[in-house]
């Protein structure tokens, strides 16, 4: 079965550099959410979107942005990179009302040096 | 702020036994709540999920219980396995589209 697909896996970048990570939904899924998680941290919700407008927001730095595209994949954008900014980012992906079919994607392993 | 917590940070349980997981949340708004596993470096797993219009919801070895009267989650896993160990949180959608995940319990599976 599609499950939800990140890219790149590894990501490796200097400081004040950008980064783009992708998230592919699981096919018919309309709502991306994105996720970071800092070592040994619990994860922190980031945005989310439902029909490619943005549905909620959470701790997201301004240096970041997001969104979806008509396929319903969405990227999230990464500005003036920061060392704190190391951590995974993972998105999920569900379908229509909140939770269905809730998956996550296996996540983009950001490091910045 | 409103938090997910979870009760134990560590769980060692013998291969075989059964394990149970438990977790608080606060707000009474939350319609939804997920379980999900990580293991070291991976990304998170889906585990089970149980909507606030149910108090049990059954899957293959585990179990998710809901007590909303004192807002409270638990996870049981039955015949407890090697491959089970792994950090656990529970997550919870308390509308909208947000999600707010606790602080994980680690659990540790004897042979």
């Amino acid at each position: 079965a599609a499950g939800v697909i990140q890219s790149p896996r590894h990501l490796i970048k200097e400081k004040r550099e950008t980064a783009t990570l992708k998230c592919y939904p699981i096919p018919r899924h309309d709502t991306v959410y994105w996720y970071q998680q800092g070592p040994g941290q619990d994860p922190q919700f980031l945005i989310s979107f439902y029909e490619k407008m943005q549905s909620d927001k959470g701790s997201i730095p301004d240096r970041f942005s997001a969104q979806q595209f008509s396929d319903y994949h969405s990227e999230l954008n990464m500005s003036s990179l920061e060392l704190g900014d190391s951590a995974l980012y993972f998105c999920a992906s569900s379908l229509r009302q909140l939770g269905y079919g809730y998956t996550f994607g296996s996540g983009t392993r950001l490091t910045v040096v | 702020g409103e938090s997910v917590g979870l009760h134990l940070p560590t769980l060692s349980v013998q291969e075989g036994d059964n394990s149970i997981i438990n977790c608080a949340y606060s707000n009474s708004a939350s319609d939804y709540f997920i379980w999900y596993k990580q293991e070291s470096g991976k990304g998170p797993q889906f585990i089970i999920d149980i909507r606030s219009n149910m108090d049990k919801r059954q899957g293959q070895r585990v179990t998710v219980l809901l007590n909303k009267t004192v807002k409270h989650l638990s996870l049981q896993i039955a015949a407890t396995q090697p491959g089970d160990s792994a950090v656990y949180f529970c997550a919870e959608f308390p509308g909208g589209f947000k999600t707010i995940f606790g602080a994980g319990t680690r659990l540790f599976v004897k042979a």
